[in-house]
């Protein structure tokens, strides 16, 4: 199994307050992303990291922000958590740009925004 | 009209069946994959292909480029396959997968 890791596994917070949630690897991969999984919704990506320093935004980014300072460590936060971005979210690495190869996804995150 | 379609959306057999799942894109692509998530959440690459067929152990997934469609087969299915496929999309214009909703599959004993 890729070396991922998500913290927390498990959130529940109250609307209006700031959230983070951390994804570490530990094989490396430059190509890091952040995804959002809801029903009646495929994996919808959030933002990506090409970089340390490097990201872009994904196809639902509004509300999120992203910073990855290590390799090795990738951050998602959501500055005022609203009710809409409770979801489960998934970290993902690849050595390539998605698509071009497998992408090795983390365990997610479940977070409740009450 | 979402990008990438899946059918069925749901899916029940009995164990040792041959089963078919469907996907259907309407945007022209570089790389077509197929991934398992399991009941507990976690979501592992199956297969990337870009055309032809590709095999491993009981699944088969092959793509038509033509025709703008893939299949993963699931041979004499066995309860713990239970899982949802889904399928996602390279476009070729695009730098992201795009994901279908999946196919949710249930194998009795």
């Amino acid at each position: 199994d890729a070396g991922i890791t998500q913290s927390p596994r498990h959130k529940v917070t109250e609307t209006g307050t700031p959230v983070t949630l951390r994804c570490h690897q530990t094989e490396n991969h430059r190509y890091m992303y952040w995804y959002r999984q809801d029903p009646g919704h495929g994996l919808r990506l959030i933002h990506y990291s090409y970089g340390v320093k490097d990201t872009d935004k994904g196809e639902v980014s509004d509300g999120y922000s992203v910073s990855r300072s290590k390799t090795e460590d990738f951050l998602l936060t959501l500055e005022s958590a609203t009710s809409s971005q409770t979801s489960v979210y998934f970290c993902a690495i690849s050595e390539r740009l998605a698509g071009y190869n497998e992408q090795f996804f983390g365990p997610g995150t479940r977070l409740t925004v009450l | 009209k979402n990008e990438v379609e899946q059918s069925p959306q749901n899916l029940t057999a009995q164990e040792g069946e041959f089963i078919t799942i469907n996907c259907s894109y309407s945007v022209g692509i570089s790389a077509l994959h197929w991934l398992q998530q399991h009941p507990g959440g976690g979501i592992v690459s199956l297969f990337m292909l870009s055309s032809g067929k590709k095999k491993h152990g009981r699944l088969i997934a092959t793509i038509n480029i033509q025709e703008k469609h893939s299949s993963l087969h699931i041979t004499a299915s066995h309860p713990r396959d239970s899982a949802v496929y889904i399928c996602a999309v390279l476009q070729t214009s695009g730098s992201r997968l795009t994901f279908g909703e999946g196919t949710q599959l249930t194998v009795n004993p």
